[in-house]
């Protein structure tokens, strides 16, 4: 039922471009994107709903693929910054429930 | 409004002792979770409450676990009696019901059962 990301960790150059994958079992109503920074909470970075796609940053951006249960997340130009462990959260259809993927490990070098 | 307030931030306790963990959601929203987090399983869902109603707790490993939501601005996770293997970061997160938006964490609790 959790959601499976790729890869599960990411080393990137300072400006170098990444993909992140989240594939789920379930039909989805919505995809999530959350980064968490070492010892932090998660934080919402942006909401992919069914039938749309959103972009929540100037630099990072997402797509959902409803018919393939699946989203991806784009960071282009990759700054420090963006170091820390982002996970994918589904919510099925008529629940409220939000469950978070496997995580994938992003560290960006100078 | 200052956010989800988690307590404690930290707790040490001994194996075979009682554990509450405190959370008081952002005011006006109506749902709650309660997430457990460690380097094994990632982010778990344990619990959680829609308009101050549990809905779903099959995530909750063992009866060890309860939850409650006595009121709109409080809830509280009970580990009894605890064990060394419930060590873990435990987040709450509340999110508003009826649209589709993010879901706003507390600090977390690290919790360590020795």
């Amino acid at each position: 039922q959790q959601p499976v990301q790729s890869p599960q960790a990411v080393i990137l150059r300072e400006g170098e471009d990444a993909v992140i994958n989240c594939s789920s079992s379930k039909a989805l109503y919505s995809v999530h994107w959350y980064r968490q920074k070492h010892g932090e909470a998660p934080v919402f970075l942006m909401i992919l709903l069914k039938g749309g796609e959103q972009k929540g940053h100037e630099k990072i951006s997402a797509s959902f693929n409803e018919k393939k249960q699946q989203s991806s997340l784009y960071l282009t130009a990759s700054q420090l910054s963006y170091s820390g462990t982002y996970f994918c959260a589904n919510k099925a259809s008529g629940t409220y429930k939000y469950i978070f993927g496997t995580g994938t490990r992003l560290k960006v070098l100078a | 409004d200052a956010g989800v307030i988690q307590s404690p931030r930290h707790e040490v306790t001994e194996m075979g002792q009682e554990v509450t963990l405190r959370c008081k959601p952002i005011s006006g929203h109506n749902s709650l979770f309660w997430y457990r987090q460690t380097m094994m399983r990632g982010l778990e869902l344990l619990i959680y409450f829609n308009n101050n109603v549990p809905i779903d707790d099959s995530g909750m490993p063992e009866d060890r676990f309860s939850a409650k939501m006595p009121n709109a601005s409080f809830s509280t996770l009970k580990i009894q009696p605890s064990e060394p293997r419930d060590s873990a970061v435990y987040f709450c997160a509340s999110t508003s019901q009826g649209s589709d938006t993010e879901a706003f964490f507390g600090q977390g609790t690290r919790l360590t059962v020795v």
